[in-house]
């Protein structure tokens, strides 16, 4: 099944800022929110960013979520190590009667 | 603080009965969507459906007619149930708590891994 567009990959430096996109349509992130997981391989995946742009008690600051029209973005600043994991994007999408969708991940690489 | 800790077997053969349990601990069932999402091996999250704690259920057209999803508020836990499994089911499985209709899930269970081979 088709679902939101992610980079597979993203990297830089310590201290770097780095932005990952999730590309989707009308249907989806054009009329829905978006919401970001971070997903370290063998743990439970965790809430990032809710409703577009909003950070639950205990993210930091340094994870901005942004959309605009049928894409979204989320922007990490002043990279750490602990931050190298999968970021995965998700947004309800209105077709065949409504569903969750998620995009394929982006692997963050903390070089 | 809710905890989700799930179980369920791990290795089945095809065309047998997935089944996946899900404990919540530390929180209640009113207001939330409780829900299942797998991962392929080296594939994105796939979200697979939800039941609200009120009965009403919403599922992924692609694994309707094959997964069942049910609550038991006594038992303070959730199931999944996905039949006719084969290889392309083999994923880690995930419960979660939605707080609306297929998303804003928190927390999420550990996860599983069910290998279908026959």
């Amino acid at each position: 099944q088709s679902g939101l567009t992610q980079p597979p990959s993203a990297s830089g430096t310590p201290g770097q800022r780095v932005t990952i996109s999730c590309s989707g349509n009308s249907s989806n992130i054009g009329r829905n929110f978006v919401y970001w997981y971070q997903h370290l391989p063998g743990t439970a995946p965790k809430l990032l960013i809710y409703k577009n742009n909003q950070r639950p008690s205990g993210v930091p600051d340094r994870f901005f979520g942004s959309k605009s029209g049928t894409s979204a973005s989320l922007a990490i600043s002043g990279l750490r190590s602990e931050d190298e994991a999968d970021y995965h994007c998700a947004a309800w999408d209105d077709t065949l009667g409504g569903r969750g969708l998620f995009g394929g991940g982006t692997k963050l690489t903390v070089l | 603080q809710v905890q989700l800790q799930q179980w369920g077997a791990g290795q089945l053969k095809p065309s047998e009965t997935l089944s996946l349990t899900c404990g919540v601990s530390g929180g209640s069932f009113s207001g939330y969507y409780w829900s299942w999402i797998r991962q392929p091996p080296g594939k994105g999250l796939e979200w697979i459906g939800e039941m609200h704690h009120s009965g009403s259920t919403n599922y992924n057209p692609s694994l309707k007619s094959r997964a069942t999803i049910s609550i038991d508020t006594s038992k303070n836990k959730f199931s999944l149930k996905l039949k006719s499994v084969s290889a392309a089911d083999t994923a880690v499985y995930f419960c979660a708590r939605g707080k609306v209709m297929g998303n804003w899930f928190d927390p999420w269970g550990q996860g599983t891994l069910v290998t279908v081979s026959s």
